[in-house]
C-alpha cells in the first residue's frame, strides 16, 4: 500500500501558484519524498525529490516540514500544460528504492 | 533528466501470442529496472524489479511465468508478455534509475497493449 495521502483533486486557476499537499505521517529517516505527475496517456516524469531540506529546481519547489510527516509541492506559476495527475510518493533504500504509487491528485489548471 | 524509451509504443496481437517491450536507457546505464502495469482510470501498478544480469523480483499476483523480464545489459530491459489474453491489454510502464546523484528513477513514454 502507498504510504502517502493526497486529496483526489484540485483546480488551480491559471498564472496562479498550485500547492499540492501530502501526508507521509510514517516516513522513516531514510527515505525520500518523490514528485511525479502523469500527464494523459505518458509515462510519469519526474518532478522533484527532497530528503528534509526544502528543495527548488526549474519545475517545482518542495517544502518538507521539520517534522517530515508532510510536504507541499508547489508549481509557482502553473500552465494549462501543468494538468495532470500528482504522485507524493515515499521511497528509499529499505524497500529496495522501489516506488509504489498511490491514487495521486488530479489537478485541473484552468483558464 | 535522463531518457528512457519503449518500443513499441502500441501494439495489437491476437489471444494466445507473446508480446516483446523493450526498455531502454538512452544516455545512462541502468543496474536496476521496474516494470509497472496500468489499467484505465488506476494508478501505475509495479509488477517487478528487473536487475542487470540476475533473475527478476516480482511483486505478489504477478506471474512470472507470463511476464518473462530479460535484463541482459545496462540499458536493456524486456518484458515478454507470453500468451497473451484479453484481460492482459493494458498500458505497461518502465522506469530506470540513474546512476548520478541520489536515486531517482526515470520513466519511459509507456507501451499500450491491445489484445483481441
Amino acid at each position: 500500500d502507498a504510504k502517502t495521502t493526497q486529496p483526489p483533486s484540485m483546480d488551480c486557476a491559471e498564472g496562479r501558484a498550485a500547492n499540492l499537499p501530502c501526508n507521509h505521517s510514517t516516513i522513516s529517516g531514510n527515505e525520500y519524498v518523490y514528485w511525479y505527475r502523469q500527464i494523459h496517456s505518458q509515462g510519469p516524469q519526474y518532478i522533484i525529490h527532497g530528503l528534509k531540506n526544502n528543495e527548488t529546481n526549474e519545475m517545482a519547489s518542495l517544502i518538507i516540514t521539520e517534522d517530515r510527516k508532510s510536504s507541499t509541492l508547489i508549481l509557482p506559476h502553473a500552465t494549462l500544460r501543468d494538468t495532470a495527475v500528482y504522485y507524493c510518493i515515499v521511497s528509499g533504500s529499505s524497500n529496495t528504492g522501489k516506488l509504489i504509487f498511490g491514487q495521486g491528485t488530479t489537478l485541473q489548471v484552468k483558464p | 533528466g535522463a531518457v528512457v524509451s519503449q518500443h513499441p509504443s502500441r501494439v495489437i496481437c491476437k489471444s494466445g501470442t507473446s508480446v516483446k517491450i523493450e526498455c531502454r536507457s538512452l544516455d545512462f546505464q541502468a543496474t536496476t529496472m521496474f516494470w509497472y502495469r496500468q489499467f484505465p482510470k488506476q494508478s501505475l501498478m509495479l509488477m517487478a524489479t528487473s536487475n542487470e544480469g540476475s533473475k527478476a523480483t516480482y511483486e505478489q499476483g504477478v506471474e512470472k511465468d507470463k511476464f518473462l523480464i530479460n535484463h541482459a545489459s545496462l540499458t536493456l530491459s524486456t518484458l515478454t508478455v507470453t500468451s497473451a489474453h484479453p484481460e492482459d491489454s493494458s498500458f505497461y510502464i518502465c522506469s530506470a534509475y540513474s546512476s548520478g546523484g541520489a536515486e531517482t528513477q526515470y520513466f519511459g513514454p509507456g507501451t499500450r497493449l491491445l489484445v483481441l
